[in-house]
């Protein structure tokens, strides 16, 4: 597997201030994931950060509110900009080990944003 | 997108009782898993599945992979406090990111 920090593990926001989450790995990883999840609810795929490139975003999330860096293999950022309450959520960041030969997904534990 | 079936969406057993899961696709995916969500954690793998009708353990944990590959169920034996969580199956093929079902939230009654 894989040792995932995430910082900060919470936060209380301002609506209209952004955020910004890093993700750590202690290992080089081939694909690296930032995740929501919603109070009560499943985990939705925000966006895979790309190395080197800009991310890949699913429906319904753009990079205007959600930028994300990814400088290299072990390291990525994930912003939530002009934050609102709806917002509110647990972000997630999820990497897949280069070593590992399947696809697995290990996940980090997670940053919880309440906005205000 | 994908969407992954699962049920039930929450159950309440008795500490000691057997404890059964399961997820269905409309599609097919060449790898189904199960995780584990502690409250304030993130999602902990509990079993990994890669071949169609393969069933594999994971201490009192058993999951299987059906033959369509479009189904799993996880069973948990001898359930105990600690098995109190958020149970997710997810599905994925080849390099693709993992979909998530909506998760089956368990609760022990000591």
């Amino acid at each position: 597997s894989a040792v995932i920090s995430q910082k900060p593990s919470r936060d209380i926001c301002q609506r209209g201030t952004s955020l910004t989450i890093q993700c750590q790995v202690d290992s080089q990883v081939t694909m690296m994931f930032w995740y929501r999840q919603q109070p009560g609810q499943s985990l939705t795929l925000i966006a895979t950060a790309n190395q080197g490139s800009e991310a890949t975003y699913e429906s319904g999330f753009v990079i205007d509110k959600f930028p994300i860096s990814r400088p290299n293999l072990t390291f990525s950022t994930l912003t939530v900009s002009n934050m609102s309450p709806e917002d509110s959520s647990i972000y997630l960041c999820s990497v897949v080990p280069g070593h590992l030969a399947k696809n697995i997904q290990y996940f980090g534990a997670g940053t919880r944003l309440s906005v205000l | 997108g994908q969407q992954l079936n699962q049920s039930p969406q929450s159950m309440f057993i008795q500490e000691g009782e057997d404890v059964s899961m399961n997820c269905t696709s409309s599609s097919i995916f060449n790898t189904w898993l199960w995780y584990k969500q502690d409250p304030g954690e993130g999602p902990v793998l509990l079993i990994a599945l890669y071949k169609a009708g393969e069933l594999t353990s994971n201490g009192r944990l058993t999951a299987q992979f059906g033959t369509t590959r479009k189904d799993s169920f996880l069973n948990i034996s001898a359930s105990i406090p600690s098995d109190v969580g958020i149970y997710f199956c997810a599905v994925t093929s080849g390099n693709t990111p993992l979909v998530f079902g909506k998760g089956t939230r368990l609760s022990v009654i000591a």
